[in-house]
């Protein structure tokens, strides 16, 4: 089945560690997005990749890298320079030939806890 | 940037009853999307509506685009409880990436 596999699902970390979120897709997938979402609030853009080897930043980069080594891949860093890390991060990704727009597929999360 | 805006932010209804959400943005847009999350999962995508078009069906879904008033709405016929959820319109221009609402929580009582 494709899909886009994000993992941990939920991830621990003690203030002034950093943190690699995982994100994977089989859909191949052009374009993939990192967001962040906080409890009762909409999805805010982190970064995203429109091809392997380039990325922008989106509206809410500070404190967090990625790197897009692969077209399957788009790693999120949250370093310790993100004061309030703790949230639910979504990974998705979009087929920029295809004929469904911009539609974007998501992965299931990762909720990440600073202690 | 341009943003979606729901309303209302939580809803409760009857099983059975109908559902109506409403979306408003500020700036042009291709096209306008719909999606649901269910609590702590991803979103899913439901139906997308481009500028030219005027309503849109999808099952027991309809969704509207005025983009004279800049507002969308979606519809959901014969409520039920599996559709208890949150639903978030997301706004695209080209190949910028999707920009979304704060949601509407759906609570569907049986």
């Amino acid at each position: 089945d494709g899909g886009i596999t994000q993992s941990p699902k939920y991830l621990f970390r003690k203030e002034g560690q950093n943190v690699t979120l995982s994100c994977e897709q089989n859909l191949n997938h052009d374009a993939m997005y990192w967001y962040r979402q906080d409890p009762g609030q909409g999805l805010r853009l982190i970064y995203y990749s429109q091809i392997v080897n380039d990325f922008q930043k989106g509206d809410i980069a500070e404190g967090y890298s990625v790197s897009r080594e692969k077209k399957e891949s788009f790693p999120l860093t949250v370093t310790s320079a993100q004061k309030n890390p703790t949230a639910f991060y979504l990974c998705a990704s979009r087929d920029r030939g295809g004929s469904g727009a911009n539609v974007l597929t998501f992965g299931a999360g990762s909720r990440l806890t600073v202690l | 940037s341009q943003q979606g805006e729901e309303d209302p932010q939580a809803l409760s209804i009857q099983e059975g009853e109908n559902a109506t959400m409403n979306c408003s943005y500020k700036t042009s847009i291709n096209n306008l999307q719909w999606y649901r999350q269910n609590s702590g999962r991803g979103l899913v995508h439901l139906i997308l509506i481009r500028s030219n078009e005027r309503e849109k069906h999808s099952g027991r879904l309809r969704v509207t685009l005025d983009t004279s008033k800049k507002s969308s709405s979606l519809l959901i016929t014969a409520s039920r409880a599996a559709d208890t959820a949150s639903y978030f319109c997301a706004t695209g221009q080209g190949n910028t990436p999707l920009v979304f609402g704060k949601g509407t929580r759906l609570s569907v009582i049986a």
